[in-house]
């Protein structure tokens, strides 16, 4: 069976710092791995996802997220964060069999501070 | 381009009564689920489809149904509504074998209070 574990409920961070949010999963196949943001009263949307190849994904709004196979993680970072990016982000990993679901994290909160 | 469309997206019911929640996507998508989003509990998935006449059960599928007779929409259905289903529902859609395209696409969402 597959799980994901994010380690922090919420993430308080100054505005133009840096931030990582953390994220590692429990599998024994092949996953596909995603990162989706939550807007507040809205639905989810994709930042980023791995699926093969360089393990540094590039995604949308400056995020970018890196694929350690060895330590089942794939945190999530952003070099310097805007109020714009609080949000609750979710951490997630496509199962490869038949359903193709996706099993979530708990979330982790964003709250950018001016 | 709609994507995928939820309504209601806000819904009060009382205990004992039935609606349903429709979704209906436009991508031409073979894979629809519903999940359920509760407060520090992430999204867990309840029923979904791998295409038209075909469902099955996820992680939390009691008292729910859902049937899949089109392509386009993937309607869920809560019988005898408790508190317990109180919750933010999510209806996604994805092709997963196109590899450099495969993700989840959700709907906005629907806010169902049971009292």
């Amino acid at each position: 069976a597959q799980s994901v574990t994010q380690l922090d409920s919420q993430v308080p961070v100054f505005e133009e710092a840096p931030v990582e949010l953390r994220c590692n999963y429990s599998s024994s196949v092949s996953v596909y791995l995603f990162w989706y943001v939550q807007y507040p009263n809205q639905g989810l949307q994709l930042l980023l996802k791995y699926l093969s190849g360089s393990t540094l994904v590039k995604g949308i709004n400056g995020f970018e997220a890196e694929f350690n196979k060895s330590q089942t993680s794939f945190h999530l970072r952003k070099p310097s964060v805007h109020i714009s990016d609080t949000a609750e982000y979710f951490c997630a990993v496509s199962v490869m069999d038949s359903s193709y679901k996706l099993i979530f994290g708990s979330g982790t909160r964003l709250l950018v501070r001016p | 381009n709609a994507g995928v469309t939820q309504t209601p997206k806000f819904r009060i019911l009382k205990i004992g009564q039935s609606m349903t929640l429709q979704c209906t996507q436009d991508m031409n998508h073979n894979y629809m689920y519903w999940y359920r989003q509760d407060p520090g509990m992430g999204l867990k998935l309840i029923y979904y489809s791998v295409g038209a006449g075909i469902t099955d059960k996820g992680e939390v599928p009691n008292g729910y149904n859902v049937s899949r007779s089109t392509t386009e929409d993937f309607p869920l259905r809560l019988e005898l509504a408790a508190p317990s289903q109180t919750s933010v529902y999510f209806c996604a859609s994805s092709y997963p074998w196109d590899r450099l395209n495969t993700e989840a696409f959700f709907g906005q969402g629907t806010r169902l209070t049971v009292v």
